[in-house]
């Protein structure tokens, strides 16, 4: 049960730019770092951006996250064909003895 | 380069119970936790639990309280994940993943099936 809210789906032409948003509570976002994942199709999540805003060695500086409160975004600028897929936030939850929350996931398309 | 590997795919029945693997390779497993993250098909990421490498203490989602058991084995460096009393809810991909805030890296997966 995601506790972190994502638009289902966005889409872009390569070399556009779009923008994820993904909005939580107090207890998570607004307290602690939001993490976002890249699943492509069959294949296990990956780290984008850490920390709200770092990305992992290997990670083009096409992606980058940002948070305000308790709503964070990640933009992927000059979109490319290979960034077709499942998008996820993620962040601590401090509520029930904490616990990891997932936003719903946004699926990007590549027109 | 840090990296997690995943026991392979299993095909349970109703009822049983299923334990997947999880072995770390090119870091120093007693500095960092391990958590659990289920997937079903078609369905989005969900957090089972997360251990301390170091004490071996677990901390598991209530949705999981009482049939879900982390474990690990400090001298293969191998995380375990157990599941009992399997349902075709529990029909997911597995992937186990370094730290408590999964922030950097995640094993390959392993997907469990199970059939009445």
């Amino acid at each position: 049960q995601s506790v972190l809210t994502q638009p289902p789906s966005t889409s872009g032409t390569p070399g556009q730019r779009v923008t994820i948003s993904c909005s939580g509570s107090t207890s998570n976002i607004g307290g602690n770092t939001v993490n976002w994942y890249q699943q492509l199709p069959g294949t296990a999540p990956k780290v984008l951006i850490y920390s709200n805003n770092q990305r992992p060695s290997g990670v083009p500086d096409r992606f980058s996250g940002s948070k305000s409160g308790t709503s964070a975004s990640l933009a992927i600028s000059g979109l490319q064909s290979e960034d077709e897929g499942d998008y996820y936030c993620g962040s601590w939850d401090d509520s029930l003895n904490g616990h990891y929350v997932f936003g719903t996931g946004t699926k990007v398309t590549v027109l | 380069q840090a990296q997690l590997v995943q026991s392979g795919g299993e095909m349970k029945k109703s009822g049983a119970s299923v334990k997947v693997s999880c072995k770390a390779f090119g870091y120093t497993f007693s500095a960092h936790g391990i958590t659990w993250v289920r997937q079903a098909p078609g369905q989005g990421l969900e957090w089972m639990g997360w251990f301390s490498a170091y004490t071996g203490d677990a901390y598991y989602a209530q949705n999981f309280q009482g049939r879900l058991t982390m474990t690990r084995d400090t001298s293969t460096s191998t995380a375990y994940m157990e599941l009992r009393s399997l349902t075709s809810d529990d029909t997911a991909v597995y992937y186990c993943a370094r730290g408590q805030l999964l922030a950097d890296y995640w094993g390959q997966g392993t997907v469990v099936s199970v059939s009445s």
